[in-house]
């Protein structure tokens, strides 16, 4: 069964400080990876996505992530925070014929002036 | 881009009530979703769609049942509505499989009382 952990419940960090979010995911083949982002009030929105080639992939934002296959690790970063970065992020994984996504709890970042 | 629907924004109803969750997409897409969300649980598969009267279980089915008799409609109902069944659901399309992601609706909050 696949199943996605986000370590940290709750990261606060300065503005222009530096950021990761942890994920590490349990999937039996090549997984696909999402990075979803959801602002108070609002629905998820797609960061990022990786499927195969550059483990290093580029979002929306000014977010990355890389993947890590020895470590089941797709972490998300990003240099400089803003206080709009403030939300929650949600970390998943799929694959197979079905297409069905599997969510991790969510990581809430708040951001301090 | 495609849109997704979710007839209501907030919702209240009665224990025991049978509720119906209506999603709509305005494109062509064989693969929906609902998803129920709550605090420190993160987002979980209630059920799953992969053509018109096609549908799974996903991780948490109990007490819920699904309708897909149109493409671009994929109903959740609450057979006898309990109060924890009081949650934010989240409908979701898949776009060419996991290629471009899902787009998800902006959210029905149920309260139950």
């Amino acid at each position: 069964a696949q199943s996605v952990t986000q370590p940290d419940i709750h990261i606060t960090v300065s503005e222009g400080a530096s950021l990761e979010l942890r994920c590490n995911y349990s999937y039996g083949a090549t997984p696909y990876l999402f990075w979803y982002v959801q602002s108070p009030g609002q629905g998820l929105q797609l960061l990022l996505k990786y499927f195969s080639g550059d483990t290093l992939v580029q979002g929306i934002k000014g977010f990355e992530a890389e993947f890590k296959r020895s470590q089941s690790s797709f972490n998300l970063r990003k240099p400089s925070v803003h206080w709009s970065d403030a939300a929650e992020y949600f970390c998943a994984v799929g694959g197979g014929s079905n297409y069905k996504l599997t969510f991790g709890k969510g990581t809430l970042l708040t951001v301090n002036p | 881009d495609v849109k997704v629907t979710q007839s209501s924004r907030y919702l209240v109803k009665r224990t025991g009530e049978k509720v119906f969750l209506e999603c709509v997409q305005d494109m062509d897409h064989e693969n929906m979703f609902w998803y129920r969300q709550d605090p420190g649980l993160g987002l979980r598969l209630i059920y799953f769609s992969y053509d018109v009267k096609m549908k799974e279980k996903g991780d948490i089915p109990e007490g819920y049942s699904v309708s897909r008799e149109k493409k671009e409609r994929f109903s959740l109902i609450l057979e006898s509505a309990s109060t924890n069944q009081t949650s934010m659901y989240l409908c979701a399309i898949g776009q060419q499989g996991f290629a471009g992601g899902y787009t998800f609706g902006s959210g029905t909050r149920l309260t139950v009382v």
